[in-house]
């Protein structure tokens, strides 16, 4: 079992909609948990964090984290085409320092 | 805040032929993280350093790999005798440890490494 598992994609979504990403994980001791996206040839962006259970929303972004299910998704509202891109979910070691990365789902917002 | 700086952004080499990658951290940054992303095995987490000391280098795939941190403004990251397998893009990646539990990393552009 991966440690940080993603569905690869592509999620193909109409400009407007809702696009939802989803992660699951396997440490369950893990207590920060991330969202990155990337641009095709860029590096990684971190464009959302959270800890506790719930939701957190940041403008058009909402993650969602459910540790008993350890499960974490990124909901996208309002998509645009300029969201097309690959999103990283990404979990901190609860024994260490490091982060593990999903191997990340592409989406695509087609107008 | 110039960010992470590597270098070179592309690097082209011959099988067989001797590699280095470069990173700056980010100033203040006490961890220093090389991740080599490519389709097949996504991002992956080569080693890690805390102030200049190496952490964790379970991820550094074989002995032609290495890295160094010699201060808290510099890394390298080695590989000897490059491969063909070895092309990938390289991520260098730092943060205060601190806030790293809140922000996560700061990516740098990355080196395209192709090894013909």
């Amino acid at each position: 079992q991966k440690e940080v598992e993603q569905n690869s994609g592509p999620l193909s979504v109409p400009e407007g909609a809702i696009a939802s990403l989803n992660c699951t994980y396997s440490d369950r001791g893990s207590q920060s948990f991330f969202w990155y996206r990337q641009y095709s040839g860029k590096s990684p962006e971190l464009i959302m964090s959270i800890y506790s259970n719930g939701d957190k929303e940041d403008g058009r972004f909402t993650a969602q984290l459910n540790k008993a299910s350890q499960y974490v998704s990124l909901l996208i509202r309002d998509s645009q085409p300029s969201d097309s891109a690959t999103y990283l979910c990404a979990v901190r070691a609860s024994s260490a320092s490091k982060i593990i990365f999903g191997s990340g789902t592409r989406l695509s917002i087609r107008p | 805040d110039a960010g992470v700086i590597q270098s070179p952004r592309h690097e082209v080499t011959e099988m067989g032929q001797e590699v280095t990658l470069r990173c700056k951290p980010i100033s203040g940054h006490n961890s220093l993280f090389w991740y080599r992303q490519t389709m097949m095995r996504g991002l992956e987490l080569l080693i890690y350093f805390n102030n200049n000391v190496p952490i964790d280098d379970s991820g550094m795939p074989e002995d032609r790999f290495s890295a160094k941190m010699p201060n808290a403004s510099f890394s390298t990251l080695k590989i000897q005798p490059s491969e063909p397998r070895d092309s990938a893009v390289y991520f260098c990646a730092s943060s205060l440890d601190r806030r790293a539990v809140l922000w996560g990393y700061t990516f740098g552009s990355g080196t395209r490494l192709t090894v013909v």
